[in-house]
């Protein structure tokens, strides 16, 4: 069974910093790319950023280009957002996405939240 | 960059058709996903490749993709298809991005 569990969400001061992991497992990890897509609350999904199986590839919003980082360690099966410079408007829950050969994200974790706040 | 539209919110009774819609420019031209949300949850994939069904969704939903605007509907509605929809494209001519729709609430009456 496919699982994807992410954690390090928190409450962070703006201008901070927070790393977000996802857990992989039931599936090869290292042969797939992976996404973190986001939530504000009470607004609609907004892709963040895309990391292909071999890090070869990745991609960002223009929203957090320069200031979020995506990376996974295949060894660890595992997915990660070190997050900088946050700001208010970066609060919202993550989800971590497995993405199909065809683009479109098959599996999501639970989701972790981000509250960016003084 | 690229953007797809959706209306905020289909009301649909019980045993009829739920139609949603997803503009985008030239969308016909693009593979459209649809995800369904239901409060609280992680979003769960239901229409890959503009009409394709993942396994264990259900054939009451399919998907259609043409000229500027795809669709996803819904047959039979049951009250447990309440939830919000997306749809989704990889937007390959502005550096890979993935586009999500602003979403639509279906609620059944």
């Amino acid at each position: 069974e496919v699982q994807l569990v992410e954690s390090g969400g928190g409450l962070v001061k703006p201008g901070g910093s927070l790393r977000l992991s996802c857990a992989a497992s039931g599936f090869t990890f290292s042969s797939y790319s992976m996404n973190w897509v986001r939530q504000a609350p009470g607004k609609g999904l907004e892709w963040v950023s895309s990391i292909s199986s071999s890090s070869s590839y990745i991609y960002y919003a223009d929203s957090v280009k320069g200031r979020f980082t995506i990376s996974r360690d295949n060894a660890k099966n595992s997915l990660y957002l070190q997050m900088n410079s946050l700001r208010a408007e970066d609060t919202a829950v993550y989800y971590c996405a497995r993405e199909s050969d065809g683009d479109y994200l098959d599996y999501w974790g639970q989701g972790t939240l981000v509250t960016v706040s003084s | 960059s690229y953007v797809l539209t959706q209306p905020p919110s289909v009301s649909v009774a019980p045993g009829k058709t739920a139609r949603i819609t997803c503009g985008g420019n030239n969308i016909g031209s693009k593979s459209v996903h649809w995800y369904q949300q239901k409060p609280g949850q992680a979003p769960v994939l239901v229409i890959y490749y503009d009409s394709d069904r993942p396994s264990g969704i259900p054939e009451r939903f399919s998907g259609s993709n043409s000229g500027n605007t795809a669709t996803l509907t819904i047959s039979r509605v049951e009250a447990g298809d309440e939830a919000d929809y997306y749809c989704q494209v990889w937007d390959s001519s502005s550096d890979h991005l993935r586009v999500f729709g602003t979403g639509t609430k279906v609620t059944v009456l």
